[in-house]
């Protein structure tokens, strides 16, 4: 399958600090989603992106298809985007299983 | 809004239970997902359904088994619930065509004792 890979694994943030989160992917895809893991453990979606690019608010996401990597963009961090980011891959061609990265675990402090 | 409802938040069950996990969707999507979720170890793909009916053994099968009866619930069973199935569990679903946009429930964290 799809081997996912997220950097960095943790990452710790003053509140107002911008950060980029990165997913780099080993083949072609067909879906890549961003989530966000609330801390109830829900999977919040933030971005389905396989490819260019897309902002939602202070977040934003790139996909370069070609390279196989993905990128999140923080803005103006605050304490509740604090968090598990996961990035998630789907192949296509009838191949829907979504294969997910490690994910990035974000502490924004005041 | 696409919703997809898992039908506990919370579970405790006794070793050797059959313990069930139900998940709705109500976007009409052909796809459906049981991940499970532990430290370390990240989200696992435990079965995966395309079609009512229809069943695919993800990564960790072992020890439970899906049933897909409506296309729009997607049962997880344990057989025989041991603990080292104490995990959280995540349903998701999406579309099989154009838009593949996944979607998920908001978790069971189950506690096999």
């Amino acid at each position: 399958g799809i081997q996912v890979e997220q950097s960095p694994p943790d990452l710790i943030l003053q509140e107002g600090a911008n950060s980029t989160l990165r997913c780099n992917f080993s083949d072609s895809v067909n879906n890549l989603q961003w989530f966000h893991q609330n801390p109830w453990g829900q999977l919040i979606n933030l971005f389905y992106i396989p490819s260019g690019t897309k902002q939602n608010g202070r977040l934003s996401a790139t996909t370069v298809a070609t390279e196989r990597y993905s990128l999140l963009y923080i803005s103006s961090s605050q304490t509740t985007d604090s968090g598990v980011y996961f990035c998630a891959v789907d192949p296509g061609s009838n191949d829907y299983k979504l294969s997910f990265g490690a994910g990035t675990t974000v502490t924004v402090r005041a | 809004d696409v919703k997809v409802t898992q039908s506990s938040r919370y579970l405790v069950k006794r070793t050797g239970e059959k313990v069930f996990l139900e998940c709705v969707q109500d976007m009409d999507h052909e796809n459906m997902f049981w991940y499970r979720q532990d430290p370390g170890l990240g989200l696992r793909l435990i079965y995966f359904s395309y079609d009512v009916k229809m069943k695919e053994k993800g990564d960790i099968p072992e020890g439970y088994s899906v049933s897909r009866e409506k296309k729009e619930r997607f049962s997880l069973i344990l057989e025989s619930a041991s603990t080292n199935q104490t995990s959280m569990y995540l349903c998701a679903s999406s579309a099989a065509w154009e838009n593949t946009e996944a979607f998920f429930g908001q978790g069971t964290r189950l506690t096999v004792v």
